[in-house]
């Protein structure tokens, strides 16, 4: 089975920019999950979809958003960007009733 | 305050050595415990999963969780260099499906 997909890999944008990322979850599996990476604050849960709804939503200010499709591929955007935006954004799926998460690679993102 | 205090280590060990790596939290909720392994610009790798208190043994990787304490633990015995990476521990609550709460992390290096 393929795991968590992720694109783009990299990704520079300047400060007011907007960005969106795309997550392929693994076959079958219809929770996804988003997490931004810091070095000074970890892993922090952004938002999770499950059958395109949100259903659980993290702390961050509401440049950021997501969606997920039918076929519960998922999207995340930041508008705006900032400085401190810069990241690895991380997501993760889970088979339904689960709390396991598999995660993806990540996309670096950079903020200049 | 944290609701996850992780061990902030680093920790660096001879190889063959056992390593305990260490978690607290303050969430009387949380029941679901899962140990990832993250190398160095890659995205977690989903070690251990444990529902609720107990011991999981997994090859060399065992996990305990105290709930009566709200701490959990990750052994690995008879480490290897390749074990040398970034040990996170996380939590979530039934209720709250797809939403995990990290610790900042463990780096481990096992020497050969």
């Amino acid at each position: 089975k393929a795991g968590v997909t992720q694109t783009p890999r990299y990704l520079i944008k300047t400060r007011g920019q907007q960005v969106t990322l795309s997550c392929s979850p693994i076959s079958g599996h219809r929770s996804v999950s988003w997490y931004q990476q810091t070095p000074g604050q970890g892993l922090q849960f952004l938002f999770e979809y499950f059958s395109e709804t949100q259903r659980n939503k993290g702390n961050f200010p509401g440049r950021f958003s997501g969606r997920q499709f039918s076929n519960s591929r998922s999207e995340m955007n930041v508008s705006t960007l900032e400085l401190g935006d810069s990241a690895l954004y991380l997501c993760a799926s889970s088979p339904d009733n689960y709390n396991e998460q598999f995660f993806g690679p990540g996309t670096r993102l950079t903020v200049l | 305050q944290k609701e996850v205090e992780q061990d902030p280590g680093p920790l660096s060990v001879p190889e063959g050595a056992i390593v305990s790596l260490n978690c607290t939290y303050s969430n009387s909720a949380f029941q679901y415990f899962m140990w990832y392994r993250q190398y160095s610009r890659k995205g977690p790798e989903l070690l251990m999963y444990t529902y609720s208190s107990g011991n999981k043994e997994d090859g060399r990787f065992t996990a305990q969780v105290d709930k009566s304490s709200k701490y959990i633990s990750l052994f690995i015995r008879d480490s290897q260099p390749s074990d040398s990476a970034t040990y996170l521990c996380a939590m979530s609550a039934l209720t709250n499906a797809g939403k995990s709460t990290f610790g900042d992390g463990t780096t481990l290096t096992v020497k050969p």
